[in-house]
């Protein structure tokens, strides 16, 4: 099975603070995403990465930044946390099948 | 960018059918509608993916009509663990054009006894 995982089930942090989020995925995909989930607002895309090194932003990108050093890993980065950053954060990959898995998701907070 | 557009709730009956519609009017060529399940505190998960016509797989049935301006979710037979969010999603499958996937803002399915 497919395991993408991320670095932390809850986060709490300080407005101002930088905040990194990682997620792994275990299966060789080329295709990560990152978005983030309100409630009455669905799932909307952060930011995108179809190969390492390489990016692509979402509907929602400012106040984020992402890093793909490797395949299997895809951070997202808020430099300067505010409150309204406060939300569940999913991270998922993507092969060749078209079918996004999903990690368990970080519900961060930010004080 | 094709914009999704669901039900914000259901409810229905252990043993129902639940049909759940989506509307994604300006829907592009190369787009595919995918449908995700979305359990409390995890992630998504899919579901069933398709063009046109019906697809259908060992959960659920994908209808889609000629125009493409809509889909509908078909689940035969609900059970209480049925009970989750659902999510439309509309968008292009190629790799370099994630800016152009749109999830609806789903639909909370309520199965009860």
């Amino acid at each position: 099975d497919v395991k993408v995982t991320q670095s932390s089930r809850y986060l709490v942090k300080r407005t101002g603070e930088k905040v990194f989020l990682e997620c792994v995925q275990d299966m060789d995909h080329e295709n990560m995403f990152w978005y983030r989930q309100d409630p009455g607002l669905g799932l909307r895309l952060i930011y995108f990465s179809y190969d390492v090194k390489m990016k692509e932003k979402g509907d929602i990108p400012e106040g984020y930044s992402v890093s793909r050093e490797k395949k299997e890993r895809f951070s997202l980065i808020l430099e300067s946390a505010s409150t309204n950053q406060t939300s569940m954060y999913l991270c998922a990959s993507r092969g060749t099948s078209n079918e996004q898995f999903f990690g368990p998701g970080t519900r961060l907070t930010v004080l | 960018l094709a914009k999704t557009t669901q039900p914000i709730s259901m409810d229905s009956y252990e043993g129902q059918e639940v049909n759940i519609t989506c509307s994604h009017n300006n829907i592009a060529t190369n787009d595919y509608i995918t449908w995700y399940q979305q359990f409390p505190s995890q992630g998504p998960r899919f579901i069933i993916q398709g063009y046109k016509t019906k697809v259908t797989n060992e959960v659920a049935s994908l209808f889609i009509p000629a125009d493409r301006k809509s889909s509908t979710l078909s689940l035969p037979r609900v059970s209480l663990s049925d009970t989750a969010v659902y999510y439309c999603l509309v968008g292009d499958r190629n790799a370099g054009t994630a800016s152009k996937l749109t999830f609806g803002t789903g639909t909370r399915l309520q199965v009860t006894l």
